[in-house]
């Protein structure tokens, strides 16, 4: 069955340090995959997504590309601030018109000033 | 307003209790979803529907009983609460189509504690 596997937090870092999460996932076919961010006290909003290998989706300063040769698709930005402390979730899916989502555990980050 | 919302958002029962989490949208979303948010376990999809009198099972759907008789209402009900219940559980609705498939909206949220 389909699977994502993400490094397990919490990320701690300070404030414009360089973020990297990753996430591996197991599918068959060619999923679509996403990645997910929950703030505090609220529910997960999408942060970015890639449909095909070697997409790139983007958001709010982050990046994922979608590695299909070592099935993964690593969260990265470059300089992290407080208020991107959440919980960030990798999610796939399978192909138009089929929205059910397989998430990973999740990696809370939290940044310091 | 629009969007999606959920009620109530906190919610304390006991053991047995018939227990119903309301959630509605307001985009006319075919696809509806009820997970649930545990520590360890990520969230974990309970039951989803394609479209009103459609419904189908998730991962974890055992206690659970859904309904979806209009396409904006998709009720999460635990006939017979259990303390395994616990959990903060999340609606979600989507589009589904085409390109959008997996991009959902999500609720605030449930917390329910079943002591």
């Amino acid at each position: 069955g389909n699977s994502v596997t993400q490094m397990e937090g919490p990320v701690t870092l300070s404030e414009e340090a360089f973020l990297t999460i990753n996430c591996t996932y197991t599918a068959t076919g060619y999923p679509s995959l996403f990645w997910y961010v929950q703030y505090p006290g609220e529910g997960l909003q999408l942060l970015l997504k890639a449909t095909k290998a070697d997409d790139k989706g983007s958001n709010k300063g982050f990046e994922a590309t979608y590695r299909k040769e070592t099935t993964s698709f690593h969260l990265e930005k470059g300089s992290v601030q407080v208020s991107d402390s959440a919980v960030y979730f990798c999610a796939l899916t399978h192909g138009a018109g089929y929205s059910t989502l397989t998430f990973g555990k999740g990696t809370m980050l939290l940044v310091s000033p | 307003d629009a969007g999606i919302t959920q009620s109530p958002r906190y919610k304390i029962t006991e053991t047995g209790r018939q227990v119903t989490l309301m959630c509605h949208q307001t985009w006319s979303h075919s696809y509806m979803f009820w997970y649930r948010q545990d520590l360890g376990h990520g969230l974990r999809l309970i039951y989803y529907s394609a479209a009103a009198d459609i419904t189908d099972k998730g991962e974890v759907p055992d206690g659970y009983v859904v309904s979806r008789s209009k396409t904006e209402n998709f009720p999460l009900t635990l006939e017979s609460a259990t303390r395994s219940q616990t959990s903060v559980y999340f609606c979600a609705s989507s589009d589904g189509s085409g390109g959008h498939a997996g991009e959902l909206f999500f609720g605030e949220g449930s917390r329910l504690t079943v002591l």
